[in-house]
């Protein structure tokens, strides 16, 4: 089976930089997304790591370290509409396995 | 391209009724996936369709909860019989590869 861990809630300041940590336990490892879900909204895609190092999309980055089981989410310059829940997933299957995601983070952005 | 669209919004049902749910996805998109969310927690996998075949499905779902997707266009997804436990928000996804989701907005159901 597979297991992500990721902190529940995350407060920061706007303009700030946080951070979103995720480590996964999974028999096998076909890369770590990242997803965004505002209250009441669909979660959407985000950000996808297949190899080691860091990915940029614009304010947003994702890492990846297969070694250490680890990856996270950087916000940079953040803003208020980044307020939401953030979900690490993984696949631990190749060709057709589906997304297996962690519980979320609740992210929090304060003036 | 109008994204994934699930109908209905919202479902409110007695225990005991069936319900059924349906998902179009992006017509291009050959894999579809039905997630079950909810409160406080990340989606949780149900089932998933690459073009009209159903190639997964998780042990957690019981035989109460039936999948189809004919002609590898829409998707539907029934509960029979359904239990309070079962209220939840059942989110569609649809992809053209292994990541990258495009999820719907979603059906609410509540079991009463």
């Amino acid at each position: 089976g597979q297991s992500l861990e990721q902190p529940s809630e995350v407060t920061a300041v706007e303009g700030a930089i946080v951070q979103i940590n995720c480590t996964y336990q999974t028999s096998g490892f076909y890369g770590l997304s990242w997803y965004q879900q505002h209250d009441g909204g669909a979660p959407t895609f985000l950000s996808y790591n297949a190899l080691d190092g860091l990915e940029e999309t614009g304010r947003f980055s994702s890492f990846l370290s297969r070694s250490d089981s680890y990856g996270y989410l950087l916000l940079q310059e953040l803003q208020m509409k980044d307020s939401a829940s953030y979900f690490c997933a993984v696949r631990d299957g190749s060709g057709n396995t589906p997304l297996v995601f962690g519980k979320g983070t609740r992210l929090s952005v304060i003036a | 391209d109008t994204g994934v669209s699930q109908d209905p919004r919202h479902k409110i049902t007695k225990r005991g009724q069936n319900v059924t749910f349906r998902c179009d996805p992006i017509s291009e998109h050959n894999r579809l996936y039905w997630y079950r969310q909810t409160l406080g927690q990340g989606p949780e996998f149900l089932t998933y369709f690459q073009n009209e075949a159903q190639l997964e499905k998780s042990r957690l779902l019981s035989d109460r909860f039936s999948a189809e997707r004919p002609k590898g266009s829409f998707s539907t997804l029934e509960i029979q019989r359904t239990e309070q436990g079962d209220s939840a928000m059942y989110l569609c996804a649809s992809s053209p590869r292994e990541y990258g989701y495009t999820f719907g907005s979603g059906t609410r159901l509540t079991v009463v």
